[in-house]
């Protein structure tokens, strides 16, 4: 069974530096990019940015690009997203999704997003 | 910044047809996706590619693109399909992903 798997739950106060990670099993990790996204409380979805896992290319939207990195452990086919300097809206649902390398950006597979707040 | 356009929401009645569309100059040019999220879950594929429906996805969710504006339209719309859609697509470098503002779908 095809899954991605991420923690439920992070706390963090202002300033402090986040490390998201995304579990793959059930299929080739090296065969997907992997894109993170994020959902504010009560508001749309927003893309973060995307990594290619063995080459650890990444592609970031402008608006994180300087608080963002992405990196991949091929060894334990993990995703990780690192977000510095967090803020109260940070605050959100951050989830990891797929698409295969050489297609379309169809995310056909999606963790059930951790859950972030930043908070004094 | 390149954005995607989507009304806030929408209402029908159940066995009525739901109409949601997706804006921007850039469409023509690019692939639409469009997503359904129900309360506190993970996004779902419905479309790809403009107008294809993945395996196990309803007959009555299609959807179709034309000039700057991308359709997903619910024919006989079912109280099961009130959630948020998103259409999804790629900026103009076809480097970056953008999500639209999200639809509101009410079926009552």
């Amino acid at each position: 069974q095809e899954r991605l798997v991420q923690s439920e739950t992070e706390v963090k106060g202002p300033g402090a530096s986040l490390d998201l990670s995304c579990k793959a099993s059930g299929y080739t990790f090296l065969d997907y990019w992997i894109h993170w996204v994020r959902q504010a409380p009560g508001h749309g979805l927003e893309w973060i940015g995307i990594s290619q896992p063995g080459v650890d290319k990444t592609i970031i939207a402008e608006k994180f690009q300087a608080r963002v990195s992405m990196t991949t452990d091929t060894s334990t086919a993990t995703a990780h997203m690192q977000l510095r300097n967090l803020r109260p809206d940070d605050t959100a649902t951050y989830f990891c999704t797929r698409h295969a390398i050489g297609g379309n950006w169809l995310f056909d597979l999606w963790g059930r997003g951790t859950l972030v707040t930043v908070s004094s | 910044s390149y954005e995607l356009t989507q009304p806030p929401s929408v209402s029908v009645s159940p066995g009525q047809t739901a109409t949601i569309t997706c804006s921007n100059d850039a469409l023509p040019r690019r692939y639409a996706y469009w997503y359904q999220q129900k309360s506190d879950q993970a996004p779902v594929l419905v479309i790809y590619e403009d107008y294809k429906r993945p395996s196990g996805i309803p007959t009555r969710f299609s959807a179709s693109s034309s000039g700057a504006v991308a359709t997903l339209t619910i024919t006989g719309a079912q109280v099961e399909d009130e959630a948020d859609y998103y259409c999804f697509s790629t900026d103009g470098s076809g480097l970056r992903g953008v999500f639209g503002g999200g639809t509101q779908l009410i079926v009552l």
